[in-house]
Parts: C-alpha cells; sequence; structure tokens
C-alpha cells in the first residue's frame, strides 16, 4: 500500500468546517483513497471512498485533485461528537481487507 | 442487522499463557479480518480468512494464528503470550473481501501482564 502522511492532530470548534490533508506521493494507477473514523475503544468505521475529483455523502467530502498525490477529506459543521482519529488510506481496491493504518489525524472539536 | 461482536470485551493474562478471541460477523458476510492495535504501531493487519480459509496473512509470527468455521464465526489464538501483546484485537467483516467496506467490531482489548 501506498504510504501516506497527514497532520497529527487538528484542533476545531463546533460549527466549523474541518479539512484534512493527507499527501500520497507514491499512489498507484489502481489505488483509491480511503478514509476511516475511529473513536476510543471502537473500531474504524468506513467514511468514504475516491478515486478521482470529488466525492461527497451524507457525512463528509472528500476532494481528489487531478495528479491524486494528495487528498482532503472535509467535514462540515462539526459537533462535538465528530471529535475522533481519522485515517487516510490508499491501495488497490481489491487488497483493502488487509488494510494498514498509519498513525491517524486526531480530530478534537471543542464547544 | 446486528453488527459485529466480538466476545470477550477485555481480557487480562499473564506471560507464557495462551488466548483465544471470538469474532462473528455480520450476517451474510464471509470474509473476517483480524488486526491488532497498539499505540506505537498502529493498526495492523494479521489475517483474512473467507469460507473457512486463511487467504491472507500479515506479518506476525506463528504464535498468532487464528480459524474460521463453516457459519462464518472466525476465533484467533496467541500462543505463549508476551508483553509486547498487549493490543486491542479487531475484526472486521465484509462480503466477500473484496468489498471496499469492512465492518469493524468493537474489539478485544488484551493485557498482558
Amino acid at each position: 500500500l501506498a504510504k501516506t502522511t497527514q497532520p497529527i492532530s487538528m484542533d476545531s470548534y463546533e460549527g466549523q468546517e474541518v479539512n484534512i490533508t493527507c499527501s500520497h506521493n507514491n499512489i498507484a494507477t489502481n489505488d483509491y483513497i480511503t478514509w476511516y473514523q475511529q473513536f476510543p475503544s471502537q473500531g474504524p468505521r468506513f467514511i468514504i471512498q475516491g478515486y478521482k475529483t470529488k466525492v461527497t455523502n451524507e457525512v463528509a467530502s472528500l476532494f481528489i485533485p487531478a495528479d491524486r498525490k494528495s487528498s482532503t477529506l472535509s467535514l462540515p459543521r462539526v459537533s462535538l461528537s465528530d471529535t475522533a482519529v481519522y485515517y487516510c488510506l490508499v491501495g488497490d481496491i481489491m487488497a483493502l481487507y488487509k488494510l494498514s493504518f498509519g498513525a491517524g489525524t486526531t480530530v478534537t472539536v471543542r464547544a | 442487522k446486528a453488527g459485529v461482536t466480538q466476545t470477550p470485551r477485555y481480557l487480562i493474562k499473564t506471560r507464557g499463557q495462551q488466548v483465544t478471541l471470538s469474532c462473528s460477523p455480520i450476517s451474510g458476510h464471509r470474509s473476517v479480518s483480524w488486526y491488532q492495535q497498539t499505540p506505537g504501531q498502529g493498526l495492523q493487519f494479521l489475517f483474512e480468512y473467507f469460507s473457512e480459509t486463511q487467504r491472507n496473512k500479515g506479518n506476525f509470527p506463528g504464535r498468532f494464528s487464528g480459524r474460521q468455521f463453516s457459519n462464518s464465526r472466525s476465533e484467533m489464538n496467541v500462543s505463549t503470550l508476551e508483553l509486547g501483546d498487549s493490543a486491542l484485537y479487531l475484526c472486521a467483516s465484509s462480503f466477500s473481501g473484496e468489498h471496499n467496506e469492512q465492518f469493524f467490531g468493537p474489539g478485544t482489548r488484551l493485557t498482558v501482564l
């Protein structure tokens, strides 16, 4: 799997938009970009996945530039319950069952 | 639909002992993967089972083993426990393993004293 780099931590306030950028310079042609969220003492939860351009669902948006060497997860209007660790994963969609997570980004939302 | 369940949720063992963890996947899911999560190493893939066969394996010593039953439930066994085996062990299931979304259980917190 391609190596990813993302910030260790980010702070935000309720109602703000949080953008987390992940760098993946060695992304391969077949690789997809997937984001997971994890709360303490719980397993990771799938948030969103994309290959290029922009993907949006009811939870978040994922922006991927044309060169695909980075991606940005956007969480609109965060609340206290969005405080969690967010992981960026890059890999072949057919091999995602053996995911390798990095340290992730700890997002802390304050009132 | 019930989610992935793992038992026990918490476990305390001593060095040299062995332990067996259990995972019940979402109904209809045939792929079960196991992961170890520690503060220092993050979340690392252990192995994946599909239709009672180990299909993929991560870079862990042979002390870590698993199996899957005909109802897709899976067990993971760690023998000769070491202090470094203290971790959160997560199980994830998916329909076929090739689907993009895995559903994780709450994990089993193993402490080795």
